[in-house]
């Protein structure tokens, strides 16, 4: 069984530029989480979604942060314009109950 | 007070000993908890999750929940160098829009030297 994929591992980008994340999740997951681990801070919750819907997006730090999950499969996360603090490691983990979290390796972004 | 804590170390222990993280939480609600180890720049791998008051083994690692004092710790016999990762504490959140939300602990970095 192939394992929650995200690319790019890592960007760097300029501030102001906009970046996308992708995250694929191990298919017949429902559930679709992201995540972030700011440098010196714990992982936080980011946002949640049920196949195609957004079960919960409080943790989304402000409007220039934009996910979405097409077609319940495949989800990606824009930055735009990106900050300087959004340097951080972004996790996707996905799971088809309470229990089965998989997390990705995650994408290391980079802003200057 | 952060809803779930950890001592970030880094805690060092000689091969062969056992090694003992702990994690305090806040929120007297909550009903389960996982442990996921991370090596340096990989994902977190669960290794153990736990509900119920007690102990739980799996091969050398016992997780132990005591829900009256809100904590939970994971104990590692016979330590490894292989072992050497950082440990986190996640506790799901249940009710409301949040369905499985995670909270995490800071982690503790565990160096287990030979």
């Amino acid at each position: 069984e192939a394992g929650v994929t995200q690319f790019p591992s890592h960007s760097v980008i300029e501030k102001g530029q906009t970046v996308t994340l992708r995250c694929d999740p191990i298919s017949g997951h429902d559930n679709l989480y992201w995540y972030r681990r700011v440098m010196g801070k714990e992982i936080k919750f980011l946002l949640h979604f049920v196949k195609e819907s957004k079960q919960d997006e409080s943790g989304m730090p402000n409007n220039r942060f934009l996910a979405e999950r097409t077609g319940g499969t495949y989800s990606t996360l824009k930055v735009q314009p990106a900050e300087l603090e959004d340097s951080g490691v972004y996790f996707c983990a996905s799971s088809p109950d309470r229990y089965g979290y998989t997390f990705g390796s995650g994408t290391r972004l980079t802003v200057v | 007070q952060k809803e779930v804590e950890q001592n970030s170390g880094p805690l060092s222990v000689p091969e062969g000993a056992i090694a003992s993280l702990n994690c305090t939480y806040s929120d007297r609600g909550s009903q389960s908890f996982f442990w996921y180890r991370q090596y340096s720049g990989k994902s977190p791998e669960l290794i153990m999750f736990i509900y119920s008051n007690g102990d739980k083994e799996d091969g050398r690692f016992t997780a132990q929940l005591n829900k009256a004092s809100q904590y939970v710790s994971l104990l590692i016999r016979d330590s490894q160098p292989s072992d050497s990762a950082t440990y986190l504490c996640a506790v799901p959140r249940w009710g409301g829009t949040s369905y499985g939300k995670l909270t995490f602990g800071q982690g503790t970095i565990l160096t287990v030297h030979p």
